[in-house]
């Protein structure tokens, strides 16, 4: 049972333009959703986050959109760097009692590549 | 801020052996979360500590387990290794209550022979 789907296994994207990674869920007690980089063999790097109270986040180059309705979200990249090339995970949190307990859901990761 | 550690950073076991790894999080973080990577399965939460007390378990078997000291550095612990527990040991830390960012480590490389 996947509740965190990244559909898209790869994105390939030329320098300058922009990135649209993204992401659906299926629990509908999931509140807090982040985005993280990784390169292989190491730890994902936080970029993002958004709390579901929102619908957009945004941080320098890196914008997250929140659709409750349809249990979607992505992640824009504007303009798109070379050192972009990474994989991109979603994941995703539920609260309950003030706390998420420490677990978040992962999607399998999108392959993001820029090309100069 | 130190950022999290881990270690060490490659392991070779053989199957059947035990295994232990270490994470310090990052000062003042009390919860740290434990993760396994692999190709097939992706990124899979295996158990949460905080303060010393384990507050949260992923569908992994009872070979895996894990504790935390008071300063809140962590160890997991895999017994009787399987080739299958090859894989990516991520552990991430984070204050430990509220809608909480984890911030992780730079991961252990197990390798079951």
């Amino acid at each position: 049972d996947q509740q965190v789907k990244q559909n898209s296994p790869s994105l390939s994207v030329q320098e300058g333009r922009i990135s649209i990674l993204n992401c659906d869920y299926t629990n509908s007690m999931f509140d807090y959703f982040l985005w993280y980089k990784k390169y292989p063999a190491e730890g994902p790097t936080f970029l993002i986050s958004i709390s579901s109270i929102k619908d957009k986040n945004e941080d320098g180059r890196f914008t997250v959109f929140l659709n409750k309705s349809a249990k979607h979200l992505s992640l824009h990249i504007v303009p798109s760097q070379p050192g972009d090339s990474a994989v991109y995970f979603c994941a995703a949190s539920a609260y309950a009692g003030g706390t998420s307990y420490g677990k978040l859901t992962f999607g399998q990761g999108t392959i993001l590549t820029v090309h100069p | 801020k130190a950022g999290v550690t881990q270690t060490p950073r490659y392991l070779i076991k053989t199957r059947g052996q035990q295994v232990t790894l270490s994470c310090s999080p990052i000062s003042g973080h009390r919860s740290v979360s434990w993760y396994q990577q692999t190709p097939g399965q992706g990124l899979q939460f295996l158990f949460e500590y905080f303060s010393e007390t384990q507050r949260n378990k992923g569908n992994f078997p009872g070979r895996f387990s894990g504790r935390q000291f008071s300063n809140s550095r962590s160890e997991m612990n895999v017994s009787t290794l399987e080739l299958g527990d090859s894989a990516l040991y991520l552990c991430a830390s984070s204050p430990g209550a509220g809608r909480e960012t984890q911030y992780f480590g730079p991961g252990t490389r197990l390798l079951v022979l």
